[in-house]
């Protein structure tokens, strides 16, 4: 069974471009999240979707982060325009269930912006 | 304030030897506690997942435990190998249907030969 898969890998970008991320969750897993990490800090919460709904994006810091999951497949995370502190790691992770289940997570996609 | 604290934050041991990290929350309602191990350049692999019933669980070389009243958590690890390198993350499950999980900052351990 394949895991998450995440695109790209790296990502280098101008302040002011935009960058979409993708993440392909485990086949059937209709939780779907994303998190980030931010240079030195600990890994963040951004938003929760179930199948093709957010179901919580308290997480998301600003307007210039757009996420989607059109029929609650793979989704994308959109950043436009992209600062300075947009720079870290995004992660994806999906699961089965809710409470007690295991997330799953991608490799990540380390973006740098310039 | 929610907040998972680890420490130590780094840590070196020699290969066969074994290690206890600390983990203290504040998160509350809590849900379970879980701790990840991280391989550079990979993302979180979940070792253990406790409810606040459980007061230790096993993965192979891997004990973690659980005390629910003082909100602290270890990880230890037994007979450690050079694979054992890595940042383990411990991660609080905040109760409140779904599932938003609150990240400690990690204690990063290398295992020399």
């Amino acid at each position: 069974e394949a895991g998450v898969t995440q695109f790209p890998s790296h990502s280098v970008i101008e302040k002011g471009q935009t960058v979409t991320l993708r993440c392909d969750p485990i086949s059937g897993h209709d939780n779907l999240y994303w998190y980030r990490r931010v240079m030195g800090k600990e890994i963040k919460f951004l938003l929760h979707f179930v199948k093709e709904s957010k179901q919580d994006e308290s997480g998301m810091p600003n307007n210039r982060f757009l996420a989607e999951r059109t029929g609650g497949t793979y989704s994308t995370l959109k950043v436009q325009p992209a600062e300075l502190e947009d720079s870290g790691v995004y992660f994806c992770a999906s699961s089965q269930g809710l409470t007690y289940n295991e997330q799953f997570f991608g490799p990540g996609t380390r973006l740098t912006v310039l | 304030k929610n907040q998972v604290e680890q420490s130590p934050q780094s840590l070196i041991i020699l290969e066969g030897k074994n290690c206890t990290l600390q983990c203290n929350y504040t998160v509350s309602p809590f849900s379970n506690l879980r701790w990840y191990k991280q391989d550079t350049g990979r993302g979180p692999v979940s070792l253990t997942i406790m409810t606040f019933s459980e007061n230790t669980k096993s993965n192979g070389r891997y004990t973690a435990t659980l005390d629910a009243d003082t909100k602290q958590s270890s990880l230890h690890i037994t007979a450690s190998q050079l694979s054992d390198s890595a940042s383990y993350i411990c991660v609080v499950s905040f109760s409140g249907g779904y599932n938003k999980l609150i990240f400690g900052a990690g204690t990063r351990l290398a295992v020399h030969p």
